[in-house]
């Protein structure tokens, strides 16, 4: 699992209700994110975080939030202004941010919304 | 703009055969991973290279940075190979491609 906890493997809402995605890792690694995929579509970043108390937003993050009040977790919440919010989310860590380093991946939740 | 295509996106072949996904990519992007995606939905890292030739099992991906292409390729493919499979550029960000799916029938 890469070390990275998600949970629950699969989500089911109501449209107009928030939601939080879980995201917890055990390795001590700085950098964490979110991905959004779609069938047919690359990954999309949606937020990451490189330290504790700090994120940044991705290509994606309108409808979404995020917090890292502890380095082992990186909670997702889709909101309701997520206007197409049923997807495959996946978290991922690495030692560092961004780019330069080799991320790993959580199993991901699988978001429904009706 | 960073940029990766893969191609094929879909791949069916019989056990044994040698497999070959490819992906290029544009300008400002360093390096590549190769990722795997099994039917559950987990991510699996294969590779990350930046020159050369990596080589692990069955698996080997090459890297052209000339001609900013990657190839991965499956020898003696196994029906467990079947999955997505994923390369992404290294930039400021990971640049994913849309992924090929693999299926190997035995």
């Amino acid at each position: 699992d890469g070390g990275i906890t998600q949970s629950p493997k699969y989500l089911f809402r109501k449209e107009g209700q928030n939601v939080t995605l879980s995201c917890e890792q055990n390795l001590n690694h700085d950098a964490m994110y979110w991905y959004r995929q779609d069938p047919g579509q690359g990954l999309r970043l949606i937020y990451y975080s490189q330290i504790v108390n700090d994120f940044q937003k991705g290509d994606i993050a309108e409808g979404y939030s995020v917090s890292r009040e502890k380095k082992e977790s990186f909670p997702l919440t889709v909101t309701s202004a997520q206007k197409n919010p049923t997807a495959f989310y996946l978290c991922a860590r690495s030692t560092g941010g961004q780019g330069g380093y080799e991320q790993y991946f959580g199993p991901g939740t699988r978001l429904t919304v009706t | 703009k960073n940029e990766v295509e893969q191609s094929p996106q879909n791949l069916t072949a019989q056990e044994g055969e040698f497999i070959t996904i490819n992906c290029s990519y544009s300008v400002g992007i360093s390096a590549l991973h190769w990722l795997q995606q099994h039917p559950g939905g987990g991510i699996v890292s294969l590779f990350m290279l930046s020159s050369g030739k990596k080589k692990h099992g069955r698996l080997i991906a090459t890297i052209n940075i000339q001609e900013k292409h990657s190839s991965l390729h499956i020898t003696a493919s196994h029906p467990r190979d079947s999955a997505v499979y994923i390369c992404a550029g290294r930039a400021q960000k990971l640049v994913f491609g849309q992924g090929t799916r693999l299926t190997i029938n035995p």
